[in-house]
């Protein structure tokens, strides 16, 4: 079945410094959605990439859909310490359901 | 006014015994799942539910039964509870394929 890949699992940075978390699908993806979960809270979506070579911003966060729209990224520029939490990616789990396959996650730990 | 809401928020509860998680958006979202998160934040699907009909049904063992009374309500039904059901379960609903998915605040359930 559908298998996204995340990494890294763990990213520690000073505040300040960038980040920066990679997905790889094992299939072509319609669209690959982005979440972030806060430490004790729930996933929250960040956004929706759909088109190949896609790149959105948000404020100090920038998305990437591959060009085979196979992979993704997602990158934070001069983090705060209210990045803190994990950001997951997510794709659709394909054979008509309607499903998300999430990967595992990137932890974020920002050191002050 | 929250908008998928979960109860309760924690469960703790013996091994062997029967419990219900509710679940209710007010969205007029389509579909709703329940994920199940376990202690490394691992997310994974376990159904899918679109208009009451079961989409999806990830190797989820049979003791874990949603009941969908109408649209807006999708409720999860565990029954003989074991150890390894310990884990955050989290209702998510999605107004379709192209839309991120909102997310309950979690019922965290622990098995003694």
């Amino acid at each position: 079945g559908q298998q996204v890949m995340q990494i890294p699992q763990y990213q520690h940075v000073q505040e300040g410094e960038d980040f920066t978390t990679y997905c790889n699908s094992s299939t072509t993806l319609s669209n690959i959605q982005w979440y972030k979960q806060r430490p004790g809270g729930h996933p929250v979506f960040l956004i929706q990439l759909v088109k190949s070579g896609e790149v959105k911003k948000q404020k100090r966060l920038t998305f990437q859909f591959g060009e085979a729209k196979k992979n993704s990224s997602l990158h934070i520029t001069a983090t705060q310490t209210t990045d803190v939490g994990t950001y997951f990616c997510a794709g659709p789990s394909g054979g008509g359901a309607d499903g998300l396959t999430f990967g595992k996650g990137t932890h974020l730990i920002i050191q002050p | 006014d929250t908008a998928v809401s979960q109860t309760p928020k924690y469960l703790v509860t013996q091994m062997g015994n029967d419990k219900s998680i509710k679940c209710e958006q007010n969205l007029g979202h389509d579909t709703m799942y329940w994920y199940k998160q376990d202690s490394k934040k691992f997310l994974k699907i376990m159904f899918s539910y679109n208009n009451k009909e079961l989409i999806i049904n990830e190797t989820v063992p049979n003791r874990f039964s949603p009941k969908s009374p109408d649209k807006a309500h999708l409720n999860l039904h565990i029954n003989s509870l074991e150890l390894g059901d310990s884990a955050v379960y989290f209702c998510a609903s999605s107004g379709g394929h192209f839309y991120g998915y909102t997310f309950g605040s979690g019922t965290r359930l622990t098995v003694v």
